[in-house]
């Protein structure tokens, strides 16, 4: 079975501050991994995704990611936080099956 | 990117009636469909993943009766919410993807309000 932690329901920065959010994940399987980002009363837009390739994956508008298997983890960061970054963001996990499993999301405020 | 159009986009209902909700691929063909549901605060619960031809594959917990999926087309996908009540409202999104392996792509939602 496979599922995705997402620590933090709120995280709030400054703009021009770095933005950490964490995702966790738990898997049987070599995973496939992805952050979105939803924006109000919007669909899901990808960020970004891992595909067992590069362990650091670069995105749109900014944001990278990186896989490590030892801490489980796939947290998503930016070095410097926009207004227009904030949105609700989720993770999730898939295997070979295409289905996707979300975490609970986080979502980031920027305040200026 | 390919567009995932989802139509309507809000849509009060009175209780007991049925609503239904399209998700179009404007610009390709999809193979598959999935259909998610949206709990305020909440994460995106899958309900069902429908193949183009073929009947839909219900995700455990969801009344396949209640929430009825149709892919009748490569490019039109439904999900009618038969005789809803207060508790269906919420936020339901579709995607599509070409073939497995690919990308899946998100409509814009459908808020359903029951009444």
């Amino acid at each position: 079975a496979q599922s995705v932690t997402q620590l933090g329901s709120h995280v709030s920065v400054s703009e021009g501050a770095l933005v950490l959010l964490r995702c966790n994940y738990s898997s049987s399987v070599p995973p496939y991994l992805f952050w979105y980002v939803q924006y109000p009363n919007q669909g899901l837009q990808l960020l970004l995704k891992y595909t067992s390739a590069a362990t650091l994956v670069k995105g749109i508008n900014g944001f990278e990611a990186e896989f490590k298997k030892s801490e489980t983890s796939f947290h998503l960061t930016k070095p410097s936080a926009h207004m227009s970054d904030a949105a609700e963001y989720f993770c999730a996990v898939s295997d070979n099956t295409d289905k996707l499993i979300f975490g609970t999301g986080t979502r980031l405020q920027v305040f200026p | 990117g390919a567009v995932v159009s989802q139509h309507p986009s809000r849509v009060i209902c009175k209780s007991g009636t049925s609503v239904k909700i399209e998700c179009r691929s404007l610009d390709f063909q999809a193979t598959t469909m999935f259909w998610y549901r949206q709990f305020p605060k909440k994460s995106l619960m899958l309900m069902a993943t429908s193949n183009e031809g073929s009947k839909a594959t219900y995700e455990q917990g969801v009344e396949k009766d209640k929430f009825l999926i149709n892919h009748a087309s490569l490019t039109l996908s439904t999900l009618t919410v038969t005789s809803a009540h207060p508790e269906d409202s919420s936020f339901y999104i579709c995607s599509a993807r070409r073939q497995s392996g690919t990308e899946a792509f998100f409509g814009q939602g459908t808020r359903l309000t029951v009444v």
